[in-house]
């Protein structure tokens, strides 16, 4: 059964720094990983996407990572702003009929 | 291109009514998925539906049921409301027939309080 664990629950650091959001899975099987992100009370927003033949995907400031082997995935955030304040989660298919989130990091960017 | 879109905003209900809540998706997208965010619990997966045909759903009761239109948008239906429904609704789009596997787009939500 395929689990999925972010560490650390919140984080708040200031503004300008680069960060690194972490996101483990239990199976390593996995089709591919969506990072989220979920201002509060709001939708979701999708980030990014890896599927599993990548090692990383790039969108502006943000970069994730995909270890399968070591069920890893970080998500990178450089000169952060700000703006950037809003829960970040990280989600992977499970079988072929539903997908499964990790419980999300609140992040906090110090001005 | 417009996202996906629901309504409404916000519902208030009491005990024992019924709700529904209702989805866009994307253009040319034909899957649809509806999550619920309750207070501390993160996203569970609710129901996934995709050419009309209920495809999957999540462990909930019976009380919450849905389903797809055939120019593919979504209702779900939650009767006997209860307290513990009260949470936001998320609802998400994706292309094709690869249900999950393919990238999910999701709505602003519906947000619903039982009194």
């Amino acid at each position: 059964k395929q689990e999925v664990t972010q560490i650390p629950a919140a984080l708040s650091v200031p503004e300008g720094e680069n960060l690194v959001l972490n996101c483990s899975f239990t199976d390593s099987a996995i089709y591919n990983l969506q990072w989220f992100r979920q201002d509060p009370g709001k939708g979701l927003t999708s980030l990014l996407l890896i599927q599993s033949s990548q090692r990383e995907q790039t969108s502006g400031r943000l970069n994730a990572s995909l270890d399968k082997s070591s069920g890893r995935s970080t998500l990178y955030i450089a000169a952060s702003q700000p703006g950037d304040s809003a829960t970040y989660l990280c989600a992977v298919p499970s079988g072929a009929s539903k997908i499964i989130f990790g419980s999300g990091t609140r992040l906090s960017i110090r001005p | 291109e417009a996202g996906v879109t629901q309504s409404p905003t916000h519902l208030i209900k009491t005990r024992g009514q019924q709700a529904t809540l209702r989805c866009s998706p994307i253009s040319g997208h034909t899957s649809v998925y509806w999550y619920q965010q309750a207070l501390g619990l993160g996203l569970q997966f609710l129901l996934w539906y995709d050419e009309g045909e209920e495809r999957n759903r999540g462990n909930f009761p019976p009380r919450f049921s849905g389903r797809q239109f055939p120019n593919y948008s979504s209702e779900l239906n939650v009767n006997a409301l209860e307290l513990e429904d009260s949470a936001l609704y998320l609802c998400a789009s994706s292309l094709g027939t690869g249900g999950p596997y393919n990238e999910q787009f999701f709505g602003p939500g519906t947000r619903l309080t039982v009194l």
